[in-house]
C-alpha cells in the first residue's frame, strides 16, 4: 500500500516570500504524484501532475513541484506567494491500474501581508 | 452547471437515520469517485465508478455505505443507520477518461454531514 507523508501542518509566510510545501511518499510499485489547493468550503482543484518524463512539473497559479525518485519526496514551491494563495494544500498519490487517490492530511499556508 | 454539483450542501441527521447524498457530474463524464473527508484530514476514497458500473468500492468503510450511479451519470451515496463517526465532508469528483494517469480533476463543493 501506498502513504503520503506531509510533514508541516501549517506553514505561515509573508506576502511575495518564496514558499516550500513538503510531501514524501512511500510505495513498493511506481506511482503518480498530485498536488490539489482546496479554498475554505470549497472542493478539491488539481494544481500539477507528476506522471513520467522531466522531473519538475509546473502546474497553475506559478506553482511548481520536483518529483525526487531518491527521496521519495514531491515538494511544492512558489518563487512569490499572495495572499489569495491562503488555502489548504493536498499531495495525492495513485499507482497504476488503480484510480483511488490517496491523500495527505494536508498543509494550511497562511500568507500574511 | 459547468461543474460538479453535489446537494444537499449540508445535513444534518439523528443517529440511527439513513441518509441520501446526491452527486451530478459534469455531463459527459465517465468517471466518478467519491471521497470522505474527516475534520482536519485529507480526503479519503470510498468508490469509484466507471459510467455506471462501480469498479471499486474498497475504501467504503462498512456495509452501511452503499452508492450506485444506475445510468452512468447521476450518483447517490446512501449511509444506512448512521453514526456520530460518519459526520464528514463528502466530496464527488468526476474526470472524463478511466486512464489512471489521469486523476479526479473536477470536485465538487462537498456534502457537510452532522450527525448528532
Amino acid at each position: 500500500a501506498q502513504s503520503v507523508t506531509q510533514l508541516d501542518s501549517q506553514v505561515p509566510v509573508f506576502e511575495e516570500a518564496p514558499v516550500e510545501l513538503r510531501c514524501n511518499y512511500s510505495s513498493s510499485v511506481s506511482v503518480y504524484l498530485f498536488w490539489y489547493v482546496q479554498y475554505p468550503n470549497q472542493g478539491l482543484q488539481l494544481l500539477l501532475k507528476y506522471l513520467s518524463g522531466s522531473t519538475l512539473v509546473k502546474g497553475i497559479n506559478g506553482f511548481e513541484a520536483e518529483f525526487n525518485k531518491s527521496q521519495t519526496s514531491f515538494h511544492l514551491r512558489k518563487p512569490s506567494v499572495h495572499i489569495s494563495d491562503t488555502a489548504e494544500y493536498f499531495c495525492a498519490v495513485s499507482v497504476t491500474g488503480r484510480r483511488a487517490l490517496t491523500f495527505g492530511s494536508g498543509t494550511r499556508l497562511q500568507v500574511q501581508p | 452547471g459547468a461543474g460538479v454539483s453535489q446537494s444537499p450542501r449540508y445535513k444534518v441527521a439523528k443517529r440511527g437515520q439513513d441518509v441520501a447524498l446526491r452527486c451530478d457530474p459534469i455531463s459527459g463524464h465517465v468517471s466518478l469517485f467519491w471521497y470522505q473527508q474527516a475534520l482536519g484530514q485529507g480526503p479519503e476514497f470510498l468508490t469509484y465508478f466507471q459510467n455506471e458500473a462501480q469498479l471499486d468500492k474498497s475504501g467504503l468503510p462498512s456495509d452501511r455505505f452503499f452508492a450506485e450511479r444506475p445510468e452512468g451519470s447521476v450518483s447517490t451515496l446512501k449511509i444506512q443507520r448512521t453514526q456520530q463517526e460518519d459526520s464528514a465532508v463528502y466530496l464527488c469528483a468526476s474526470s472524463p477518461l478511466f486512464v489512471a494517469e489521469y486523476p479526479p480533476q473536477h470536485f465538487g463543493d462537498g456534502t457537510r454531514l452532522s450527525i448528532l
